[in-house]
């Protein structure tokens, strides 16, 4: 079974520094991975993507994230966090079933900027 | 752009009433997702449909059921709301096109059942 795990549930970080939010993964297959936000009280916002092709994938909000397939890692970076970088944030895997995707969450990183 | 729209966004219902939540989708996606998510245990899968009329048991479907009559539109029923039902609910959908694997979400459905 695939999985994802986020090893931090909360990570701080000063205004302007850069910032990291780990994510690990396990798969049989190719792995095709997700980064998502969540803002208070909203759904989740698609961030970027892994599917293939360059290990280093840029997304929306400057936000950029390096895959690694030998370490099965796929962290979250930012060069100089912004308070309303603050949020809850998600990686995820596809699932391939036998009637088509799945998506396997990991339990959530609480990123906190502080001014 | 994508647009995934919840029926509410604030639901407060009492127990042992049949609660409706209706999720549609604008972007002719395959598949539809029902989550809930609670405070410290992530999201969690209730059910999710790869077609019309097609479902499939996600993690954590007891109490719930679902219905996908049109493509476009994912129900998800609370046969008799129970109090540990109170939670947010999301729903999403997502494209079986090469690369375009993403999932989009709504905004999300915060029931109470008291």
């Amino acid at each position: 079974a695939q999985s994802v795990a986020q090893p931090e549930d909360q990570v701080n970080v000063a205004e302007g520094n850069p910032l990291t939010v780990k994510c690990t993964y396990s798969v049989s297959g190719n792995p095709y991975l997700f980064w998502y936000v969540q803002y208070p009280n909203r759904g989740l916002q698609f961030l970027l993507k892994y599917i293939t092709g360059d290990n280093l994938v840029k997304g929306s909000y400057g936000f950029e994230a390096e895959f690694n397939k030998s370490q099965t890692s796929f962290h979250l970076k930012k060069p100089s966090a912004l308070v309303s970088d603050s949020a809850l944030y998600f990686c995820a895997v596809r699932e391939t079933t036998n009637y088509g995707q799945n998506f396997v969450f990991g339990p959530g990183t609480r990123l906190s900027v502080l001014p | 752009d994508v647009k995934v729209t919840q029926s509410s966004r604030y639901l407060v219902k009492r127990t042992g009433e049949k609660v409706f939540l209706e999720c549609v989708q604008d972007m002719d996606h395959e598949n539809m997702f029902w989550y809930r998510q609670d405070p410290g245990l992530g999201l969690r899968l209730i059910y999710f449909s790869y077609d019309v009329k097609m479902k499939e048991k996600g993690d954590i479907p007891e109490g719930y059921s679902v219905s996908r009559e049109k493509k476009e539109r994912f129900s998800l029923i609370l046969e008799s709301a129970s109090t540990n039902q109170t939670s947010m609910y999301l729903c999403a959908s997502s494209s079986n096109r090469p690369r375009l694997y993403e999932q989009y979400f709504g905004p999300g459905t915060r029931l109470t059942v008291t």
